[in-house]
């Protein structure tokens, strides 16, 4: 069964950091990219960080940029996301998510339960 | 990276047929067959319904089904059930710099 599991989350002040963690289990690790993807409470979803199963690329959301690092350790089937530079607009749930067999294509097929980040 | 367009809200009766729209550019929905929807129901996670425009997942029932035309995509939703109501949100293959963009979401409310 496959399965992601979203910690690291809580209260930190504005300009303050947090790391991110998703452990996956279930499924061929390296096989597959993984999103980040946030959630204000109430509001809409928004596409965060993207890593591909290698590790080798990454992708961030302008609104990220510059602040974030997403990396991954396919040796414990882990995913981060390094946040620097947090401000209240950073205040969402966090989830990490998996997409299919058709990669970026096909949708995100499994999703963490979520991580409340409040800045 | 701007995001894709839904009407707030939506609504049907039980058993009516009701359409979601979703709405990009040349950049996103309109460039390239990969179209996602997503059903959460509140305090639940993102549940993939469609994906590639019209494919369903393995148990998603068939009374999800899309479609799309141009820039503009649309999950229809037939035989509405009570258990449909929940907010539906698209997304969209945005290309190699940002790969995802997600559309604001619809909450459709079951009449």
């Amino acid at each position: 069964e496959v399965q992601l599991v979203d910690s690291g989350g809580g209260l930190v002040e504005p300009g303050g950091s947090l790391r991110l963690s998703c452990a996956a289990s279930g499924f061929t690790f390296n096989n597959f990219a993984i999103a980040w993807v946030r959630q204000v409470p109430g509001k809409g979803l928004e596409w965060v960080s993207g890593i591909s199963g290698s590790g080798g690329k990454t992708y961030y959301a302008d609104s990220v940029k510059g602040r974030f690092t997403v990396t991954r350790d396919n040796s414990k089937n882990t995913l981060f996301l390094q946040m620097n530079r947090l401000t209240a607009e950073d205040t969402a749930v966090y989830y990490c998510a998996k997409v299919g067999f058709s990669g970026w294509y096909g949708g995100f097929d499994y999703w963490g339960q979520g991580t409340l980040v409040t800045v | 990276q701007s995001a894709l367009t839904q009407p707030p809200s939506a609504s049907g009766s039980p058993g009516q047929s009701v359409s979601i729209s979703c709405t990009g550019t040349s950049s996103d929905v309109g460039g390239y067959t990969y179209v996602s929807w997503y059903q959460q129901h509140p305090g639940k996670v993102p549940k993939l319904l469609i994906y590639e425009v019209h494919k369903r997942p393995s148990g998603v029932p068939d009374r999800f089904s899309g479609s799309k035309s141009g820039n503009t995509a649309s999950l229809t939703v037939s035989r509405l059930q009570a258990e449909d109501e929940a907010d539906y949100y698209c997304s969209s293959y945005a290309g190699t710099s940002t790969p995802v963009v997600f559309g604001g979401g619809t909450k459709l409310t079951v009449l």
